[in-house]
């Protein structure tokens, strides 16, 4: 069935340090894909979407590129700051039962971002 | 304004005791969700609703029961509470069904 995989946290990296969290997904179909943002103590907050093939997603200074060749859509920016330290989902939108699409998420990944 | 809203925020009953999280959005939104989120951050889908009508229903206890009285309303009942069921549950909201979604600030509830 339809599912998303995220790199496992958590992460933790220095300030202005790279970031890359790796999402691959598997789908019968096209879906359109997202990475929501937690902070603590709140609800999720969408960060970027891609809706189709090689559609790149970018907010805040981070990327993702839809990558249907690998079934990727990695989440990556140049240079952290210690407000990114969130918990970062990965998710899709897929057909569930009785054709009603549904969101799902990937298991999330803690980042910390030290000063 | 707030685009979606649920009370409480926190929770805290005990076991066996019957429980309600009210839920409302002002987006226009014509779909509506609860998610769980366990202790290590997993979201759950649990139900969704469209235009009121229940279109997802997970797996999920039969304690738990939904209630959409208009499209900006979605309501979560819990019966019995059980130890288990301590996890923040989260309301959402979205244009249409798989759309991109609109979390509320989420019901930290604890059972004890």
């Amino acid at each position: 069935g339809d599912s998303v995989t995220q790199m496992e946290g958590p992460v933790t990296l220095s300030e202005e340090a790279f970031l890359t969290i790796n999402c691959t997904y598997t789908a019968t179909g096209y879906p359109s894909l997202f990475w929501y943002v937690q902070y603590p103590g709140e609800g999720l907050q969408l960060l970027l979407k891609a809706t189709k093939a090689d559609d790149k997603g970018s907010n805040k200074g981070f990327e993702a590129t839809y990558r249907k060749e690998t079934t990727s859509f990695h989440l990556e920016k140049g240079s952290v700051q210690v407000s990114d330290s969130a918990v970062y989902f990965c998710a899709l939108n897929l057909i569930s039962s009785g054709s009603a699409r549904q969101l799902t998420f990937g298991s999330g990944t803690q980042l910390t971002v030290l000063p | 304004d707030t685009a979606v809203s649920q009370t409480p925020k926190y929770l805290v009953t005990q076991m066996g005791n019957d429980k309600s999280i009210k839920c409302e959005q002002n987006l226009g939104h014509d779909t509506m969700y609860w998610y769980k989120q366990d202790s290590k951050k997993f979201l759950k889908i649990m139900f969704s609703y469209n235009n009121k009508e229940l279109i997802i229903n997970e797996t999920v206890p039969n304690r738990f029961s939904p209630k959409s009285p208009d499209k900006a309303h979605l309501n979560l009942h819990i019966n019995s509470l059980e130890l288990g069921d301590s996890a923040v549950y989260f309301c959402a909201s979205s244009q249409s069904a798989g759309a991109e979604a609109f979390f509320g600030q989420g019901t930290r509830l604890t059972v004890v």
